[in-house]
């Protein structure tokens, strides 16, 4: 089973800087098969990123993701009030499809 | 418009039986996988399996096998996720949810939740 590790914890920005959380996999994953999704309080999930770096609909586009093999990156260019959040990332490159722990992104 | 809807939230005592569902619309429910995800109070997200409805294909992760039974009923567009004898543990939120194309896809499409609450 990939084992999927996300940095920091927890994120304390102001709104309008730069967020840069981390996912790194246990054994390379292929950048096909890597996603990040954000979940807020009460609610489902939600994909943002899907392919590493190709955005799921209606994601607004300072949502970015990059990386390949067991490095992987999800960029919020100027974090927006309501992009205050938990944020996962998933391999599906392999079943189980697991999932990364979270990174909290709160107001600091 | 495409979406999942689940059956409520559940309140059980140990050692009852539960199967929750997840009512596709939207789409054709057979072509699509649907899988499973649990998330206990305040932890993070659980992939536990994924089954595809047009012909019952299922793939359980290791830590769910043997815990939990995923169905479909293609007639009615609905999986469900099931347990026979529930324990405290099995408290949490459960989630269905839609890979975009494949089981090898991210889950692009999530039902509400279903909240199962075990306790004496």
């Amino acid at each position: 089973e990939i084992v999927l590790t996300q940095s920091p914890g927890t994120l304390s920005l102001s709104p309008g800087e730069r967020a840069t959380l981390s996912c790194r996999a246990s054994q390379s994953v292929s950048s096909s098969y890597l996603a990040w999704y954000q979940q807020k309080p009460g609610q489902a999930p939600r994909l943002l990123i899907y392919g590493a770096s190709s955005r799921a609909t209606g994601i607004p586009d300072r949502f970015s993701g990059s990386g390949s093999g067991t490095d992987f990156t999800l960029t919020i260019s100027r974090l927006e009030p309501e992009d205050f959040a938990v944020y996962y990332c998933q391999q599906y490159v392999t079943s189980p499809g697991t999932f990364g722990q979270g990174t909290k992104v709160e107001i600091k | 418009e495409v979406q999942l809807v689940q059956s409520g939230a559940e309140v059980k005592k140990p050692g009852e039986s539960l199967k929750i569902s997840c009512k596709g619309s939207g789409y054709s429910f057979t072509s699509y996988w649907i899988g499973w995800v649990r998330q206990m109070p305040g932890k993070g997200l659980e992939w536990m399996g994924i089954i595809y409805p047009g012909d019952s294909d299922t793939r359980y992760s290791p830590s769910f096998q043997g815990q939990v039974t995923i169905s479909a009923d293609k007639s009615i567009s609905t999986a469900y996720l099931q347990w026979s004898s529930l324990k405290a543990s099995d408290t949490a939120m459960y989630y269905c949810a839609r890979p975009k194309n494949t089981a090898r896809s991210a889950f692009d499409i999530w039902g509400q939740g279903t909240m199962v609450t075990v306790s004496s």
